[in-house]
């Protein structure tokens, strides 16, 4: 199990439905990420948070819309998805924003079908 | 453009081998290299972290080289096993992305008992 917890495990949404992505750390890390995953392909990065500021977003649709309400939880908004949209989104956290010194702690992520 | 290569086919490996995966890079000047380990249907997980002025790693089985010169990390495990089966990932981080991981796709192995 990682120290970076993700729910739900499995959503199943329709293209007009409005939904969630929660993600939990308890490491008393302060950068958290989101990825997005397609399958055989690498996480390309969407959103990252440093100090609980959004610091990088990375041209996202704003269907996809993030938020961090306090230092160990981030959030992941959805609505109006595609099915292009469906994917693993990883949720991911690092002591400090500069990696060179802290990897990536990833969650287990959310599988997501858009129907 | 920026490009992370990485064997787009699965290595397959006979236990007690030693594997040794490819991670090539062009248009990057990376400051550190990572590699993650990612089953299938979860998060990847960290093994190892090499920067750009280092040029080997070592962490109990597992050993990575890092050659700036020729733009290229190779990620060894020594004394393969079956539970070493795995896709794994070189991410590369460099002051041009604000340091924040680039991932390759990833190699597959799988190590035969």
């Amino acid at each position: 199990d990682t120290e970076v917890t993700q729910t739900p495990k499995h959503l199943v949404m329709g293209m007009t439905n409005k939904k969630s992505l929660k993600c939990e750390q308890h490491m008393g890390h302060r950068a958290m990420y989101w990825y997005k995953q397609k399958a055989k392909k690498p996480p390309e990065l969407m959103f990252v948070y440093s100090y609980e500021k959004l610091s990088i977003n990375e041209s996202v649709p704003s269907r996809f819309s993030p938020e961090c309400p306090n230092s160990s939880l981030l959030n992941l908004h959805l609505h109006a998805l595609q099915p292009e949209d469906s994917a693993l989104y990883l949720c991911a956290s690092s002591q400090e924003r500069d990696i060179g010194n802290s990897p990536l702690h990833f969650g287990n992520g959310t599988r997501l079908t858009v129907t | 453009s920026q490009k992370i290569e990485q064997n787009s086919e699965a290595l397959n490996i006979q236990e007690g081998k030693t594997a040794t995966l490819t991670c090539n890079y062009t248009n990057y000047s990376p400051a550190y290299l990572q590699w993650y380990r990612q089953d299938p249907g979860r998060g990847p997980v960290f093994l190892l972290l090499i920067r750009e002025n280092e040029k080997e790693k070592r962490k109990e089985r597992l050993k990575v080289t890092f050659d700036t010169t020729l733009k290229q990390s190779l990620f060894h495990i020594t004394a393969s096993q079956p539970a070493d089966s795995a896709t794994y990932l070189c991410a590369l981080g460099s002051s041009g992305g604000s340091y924040i991981p680039t991932f390759g796709r990833g190699t597959s192995l799988i190590v035969h008992p």
